[in-house]
């Protein structure tokens, strides 16, 4: 079983700063899933990525596969950014994707 | 709109009773997920759909679950006898490739079980 965790649990920082939260996995995966849950449920996938770096405006997401970990980044963050950041990765072989619990990041004017 | 639409967005209902959450994928997408969410966790797996077929389900989904998606469109998710333990936040997804196709979530359906 694919046992997913996150780093740090929660995150507060001052509007401005630049922010990494990181995920670890135990198992090899095709592909790894970021996502943004605001208050009141909603989720929204930020990305998907298998290999390298991916760019998004201010958000960048990275994965290292021989490491299994993967980190995202916000630069010049802003309070909008506050939300819960959820990493996400596929189960062996099946299609069920198991998450981690989340980073609750909180952005201060 | 042609994002994931979840109907109704809250529930409140006495325990025992049964309830039905109702999600509406983005049209062309053939792949369609259940998932559960309870305070302070990440999403568990329920189930998920491949156009009609049910193909995968989990453990978590006790006799009581039971999901469809007839015609491949629209799916249900009903909860009979419900028990307090089954609170939680309904969130569906959809998507268009294999797991690692991008996937589209609802704002989630809420239920709170008295």
């Amino acid at each position: 079983k694919n046992e997913v965790e996150q780093s740090p649990q929660n995150l507060t920082a001052q509007e401005g700063e630049f922010i990494t939260i990181n995920c670890s996995y135990s198992v090899g995966i095709s592909a790894l899933h970021w996502l943004q849950q605001h208050p009141g449920g909603g989720i929204v996938s930020l990305f998907m990525l298998s290999s390298g770096k991916k760019k998004h405006g201010r958000l960048i997401a990275t994965i290292n596969i021989q490491e299994k970990h993967s980190s995202l980044h916000i630069t010049a963050s802003h309070p909008r950014d506050s939300a819960v950041y959820i990493c996400a990765v596929p189960q062996g072989g099946s299609e069920k994707l198991v998450f981690g619990k989340g980073t609750k990041l909180t952005v201060n004017p | 709109d042609t994002g994931v639409s979840q109907n109704p967005r809250h529930k409140i209902t006495k325990r025992g009773q049964n309830v039905t959450f109702r999600c509406d994928p983005i049209s062309e997408h053939n792949r369609l997920y259940w998932y559960r969410q309870t305070l302070g966790q990440g999403p568990e797996f329920l189930t998920y759909f491949q156009n009609e077929a049910q193909l995968e389900k989990s453990r978590l989904l006790s006799d009581r679950f039971s999901a469809e998606r007839p015609k491949g469109s629209f799916s249900t998710l009903e909860i009979q006898r419900t028990e307090q333990g089954d609170s939680a936040m309904y969130l569906c997804a959809s998507s268009l490739m294999r797991n690692t196709g991008e996937l589209f979530f609802g704002e989630g359906s809420r239920l709170t079980v008295l």
